[in-house]
């Protein structure tokens, strides 16, 4: 079982260029979620999907655009990369029950570098 | 507002037991959570707390307190292996989880 794939790996990005994080779980979990994560700040909750075709902000949501078109899929897009979205980027699942969807499930993540 | 604060860094030998703490002050609470992540790599889950009590998993102990708004994580037989970085999580409303800003334990021979 693959669990979270992300892609791409890393990435080196043009400042005002656009791209999309791609994030595919095969656990059939209803919850998604995409982190970012920044030396000395922890992981900060981007946005997230509470099943397919929802999705809500997180604490840091600007800048960034999600989709939840299926169960499975919930891609990352930033529509005009700027140098302070330079990070590592983690999308995450989990079961979205009461008691499950604490514990979630991580991708390898993405490094993407923003010049 | 809403945080966590945890220590950001403990230090300990193998062998010994170390405790890491994590007081939170949220809008909402519906649990307390525990994860390691290790240098490059992902944050995997390790424990969660819903009610107070302790729970144990293994050499890892997790504990809530939620009238003080806090818990912590227990290692014991420490291990060089679990030398990482570990964050404690509140739940939300919703499914969403905010994360502390992390502990990075170090540990020595």
């Amino acid at each position: 079982t693959a669990g979270i794939t992300q892609a791409p790996t890393s990435q080196i990005l043009a400042a005002g260029r656009s791209m999309t994080l791609r994030c595919t779980q095969d656990m059939r979990h209803n919850a998604m979620y995409w982190y970012r994560q920044d030396l000395g700040l922890g992981l900060r909750l981007i946005h997230y999907s509470n099943t397919a075709g929802t999705t809500g902000k997180g604490e840091v949501p600007d800048g960034y655009s999600v989709s939840r078109a299926n169960t499975d899929d919930f891609p990352l897009t930033l529509a005009s990369a700027v140098p302070s979205q330079t990070s590592v980027y983690f999308c995450a699942s989990s079961d979205s029950s009461r008691s499950s969807y604490n514990e979630q499930f991580f991708g390898p993540g993405t490094r993407l570098t923003v010049l | 507002g809403q945080s966590l604060e945890q220590p950001s860094e403990v230090t300990a030998v193998e062998g010994a037991i170390v405790q890491i703490n994590c007081t939170y002050q949220t809008s909402g609470f519906y649990g307390l959570s525990w994860y390691q992540q290790h240098d490059g790599g992902a944050p995997t889950f390790l424990s969660y707390n819903a009610l107070d009590g302790l729970e144990e998993t293994g050499r890892f102990s997790s504990f809530l307190s939620r009238s003080d708004s806090y818990g912590y994580l227990l290692l014991q037989e420490l291990q060089m292996k679990d030398s990482a970085s570990y964050f404690c999580a509140v739940g939300q409303a919703g499914t969403a989880l905010i994360f502390g800003k992390g502990t990075t334990l170090s540990v020595s021979s």
